[in-house]
């Protein structure tokens, strides 16, 4: 089946500092997701990435979707102690609203 | 955005006994359901999804009999854990997609545990 390689597993960063984090994938999804979530809450959706090449922002979340399809990115600038949390990206085949495949999570840290 | 609830937020069981979680859109209508598992420190695995009216699509290797989806509304989905077991204790999450959105919506999530 479909299988979202992500990383970094962790990260422990100074309060301040960019941030970047990946997802690859063996089989091409036309619709790339990223949540944060917080503990013991339910994912919270910060971008949407419908095509292919498509470089979107929200606020300090800058996420591109990759050009071959396989892969997206997330960057996270100059980072406050709220950015603390664990982010997944998601792939899917078809739109957002339908069966989704995740990543296995970068756990963020910020020290501030 | 789109507004998702659950409920119970938390539930602590016997084993042996059945838990109903409820999974509602509270500002849409929600043609779809899915839920989820999450062990700790796990990524999230979906475990089936739901049309509203119809049986739920499991995913494989998730019992369809020890985990009874209705989805009877557009607003209202259910997961009853049946014969519950302390392996079954986890954190139950659902989304929805539907009518007027191009994402599915995740819910706060439903923690149980069995004893």
């Amino acid at each position: 089946g479909q299988q979202l390689n992500q990383s970094p597993q962790s990260m422990f960063i100074q309060e301040g500092e960019d941030v970047s984090m990946n997802c690859t994938s063996s089989s091409i999804f036309n619709t790339w997701l990223w949540y944060k979530q917080d503990p013991g809450e339910g994912p919270v959706l910060l971008i949407a990435l419908y095509k292919a090449g498509e470089l979107t922002s929200n606020g300090r979340l800058t996420a591109q979707f990759g050009i071959t399809r396989k892969d997206s990115f997330l960057n996270i600038s100059a980072s406050i102690p709220s950015d603390v949390g664990i982010y997944f990206c998601a792939g899917a085949s078809q739109g957002g609203s339908e069966k989704l495949v995740f990543g296995k999570g970068t756990k963020l840290t910020v020290n501030p | 955005g789109a507004v998702v609830s659950q409920h119970p937020s938390w539930v602590i069981c016997k084993s042996g006994t059945s838990v109903k979680i409820e999974c509602r859109s509270l500002d849409f209508q929600a043609t779809t359901m899915f839920w989820y598992r999450q062990f700790p420190k796990q990524s999230l695995m979906l475990m089936a999804t739901s049309n509203e009216g119809s049986k739920a699509t499991y995913e494989q290797g998730v019992e369809k009999d020890k985990f009874l989806i209705n989805h009877a509304s557009l607003t209202l989905s259910t997961l009853t854990v049946t014969s519950a077991h302390p392996e079954d204790s986890s954190f139950y999450i659902c989304s929805a997609s539907g009518v007027g959105t191009d994402t599915q919506y995740f819910g706060p999530g439903t923690r149980l545990t069995v004893l």
